[in-house]
């Protein structure tokens, strides 16, 4: 079935470095979306992606959709300690008749003060 | 509402035991989606709603689960007979609409459920 590739698994980093993590497929998909979501909380829309190429930011936050529609990255600049949680992306396809979402297993963040 | 609401927000039952959880979506939203997500894992699809119609029932793990909407708002989701392994976070989620520039989709807090 179709598979979203998300990586790194975690990531431990000193505050004020940058960071990348990405998410990669055999499908084709129509949408990427981006999530960050923190310890007892449901996830929380970062960015979304629509066009293939389109790049889009939101403050220190740069996501882009991949040219091949089959992979989507998300960069954070300057990390900062409350950018600590869990990332997931997302990608949306469409089956038959209907639209499926499938997420990532996540990038764990944790950054060092 | 102002975003999406979950009810309840934890739950405690005994082995066997039915359970239901609501999801109230943001007003407007035609599309409806339900997550679980274990500890430490990532969110697996169960199954969404566009309208009160369930295109897709796929990801629902078997058929002690089931869901249900009506008025295009209010869904519920409803596990039989629940077990250990049904222990998780089950997250809610509303689009305006499914495909296309407005499905970007917003979560609830999610319900907390442990067996015991």
């Amino acid at each position: 079935g179709q598979q979203l590739n998300q990586s790194p698994q975690s990531m431990f980093i000193q505050e004020g470095e940058d960071v990348s993590m990405n998410c990669t497929s055999s499908s084709i998909f129509n949408t990427w979306l981006w999530y960050k979501q923190e310890p007892g909380e449901g996830p929380v829309l970062l960015i979304a992606l629509y066009k293939a190429g389109e790049l889009t930011s939101n403050g220190r936050l740069t996501a882009q959709f991949g040219i091949t529609r089959k992979d989507s990255f998300l960069n954070i600049s300057a990390s900062i300690p409350s950018d600590v949680g869990i990332y997931f992306c997302a990608g949306q396809l469409r089956m038959d008749s209907s639209y499926k979402l499938i997420f990532g297993s996540g990038t764990r963040l944790l950054v060092r003060p | 509402g102002a975003g999406v609401s979950q009810s309840p927000s934890n739950k405690v039952t005994e082995k066997g035991k039915d359970v239901e959880l609501r999801c109230d979506p943001i007003s407007g939203h035609t599309a409806l989606y339900w997550y679980r997500q274990r500890l430490g894992q990532g969110l697996e699809f169960l199954i969404y709603f566009q309208g009160n119609s369930a295109p897709d029932k796929s990801g629902l793990p078997s058929d002690r689960f089931s869901a249900e909407r009506t008025g295009e708002s209010v869904s519920t989701l409803t596990i039989q007979r629940t077990q250990q392994e049904d222990s998780a976070v089950y997250l809610c989620a509303s689009s305006l609409v499914v495909y296309g520039p407005g499905n970007t989709i917003y979560f609830g807090e999610g319900s907390w459920l442990t067996v015991v």
